[in-house]
């Protein structure tokens, strides 16, 4: 069993649609985040949900929303995509509120039209 | 603002090298880990080591810390082709919360 599990894993969209990148990690840890990984391989953290409760929100514009339906799924919808939202978005996972290592997915390459 | 830098930001070595890479950060750390990603794929945690730890080892990993100079280095003695991937440091910068922040990484290729 995949132990940090994303998808899509390649999503191509017009500007101006809604999408959504679904993830389910069953490690049971309580903290799930999604990072944002651009061309040049900088990620950068989106947020990070513990125990359903948003607990970061950098400075990602408002169109970006997490949802998480309980401990084990953090979603990320996407509302009005622009071309600068094209990226491979990685979901992951930790226990102990992030200060232990980092459990990643497979990543989702987002690309907008 | 960033939190990890590494450097170089590529490094070529030959199969059976040592490959050293260095990351600096900027403010005082819990903990700082080492990540690799191959080409399409997700990061994949190496080694952990905390902020009263010096030294640590893992395989053929190394990795040292100095907090005082705030940097940290990861050794990969006798590499192989199957090291060919990027990796990156990662701290907790616990002033921003509690997610990690990573660097730019370091791109090493190593040819057989």
């Amino acid at each position: 069993d995949t132990a940090v599990s994303q998808t899509p894993k390649y999503l191509v969209t017009q500007m101006g649609n809604d999408k959504s990148i679904k993830c389910e990690q069953n490690l049971g840890h309580d903290t799930m985040y999604w990072y944002k990984q651009d061309s040049k391989k900088f990620l950068k953290i989106m947020f990070s949900y513990n125990n359903k409760e948003l607990i970061i929100n950098e400075t990602v514009p408002n169109r970006f929303s997490p949802k998480s339906p309980d401990k084990a799924h953090l979603n990320l919808h996407i509302n009005s995509l622009e071309l600068g939202d094209s990226a491979v978005y990685f979901c992951a996972s930790s226990g102990l509120g992030g200060y232990e290592k980092l459990f990643f997915g497979s990543g989702t390459q987002l690309s907008v039209l | 603002s960033q939190q990890g830098e590494e450097d170089p930001q590529a490094l070529s070595i030959q199969e059976g090298e040592n490959a050293t890479m260095n990351c600096s950060y900027k403010t005082s750390i819990n903990n700082l880990q080492w990540y690799r990603q191959n080409s399409g794929r997700g990061l994949v945690h190496l080694i952990l080591i905390r902020s009263n730890e010096r030294e640590k080892h893992s395989g053929r990993l190394r990795v040292t810390l100095d907090t005082s100079k705030k940097s940290s280095s990861l050794l990969i003695t006798a590499s192989r082709a199957a090291d060919t991937a990027s990796y990156f440091c990662a701290t907790d910068a616990s002033q921003a919360g509690t997610a990690l922040i990573f660097g730019k990484g370091t791109t090493l290729s190593v040819s057989s």
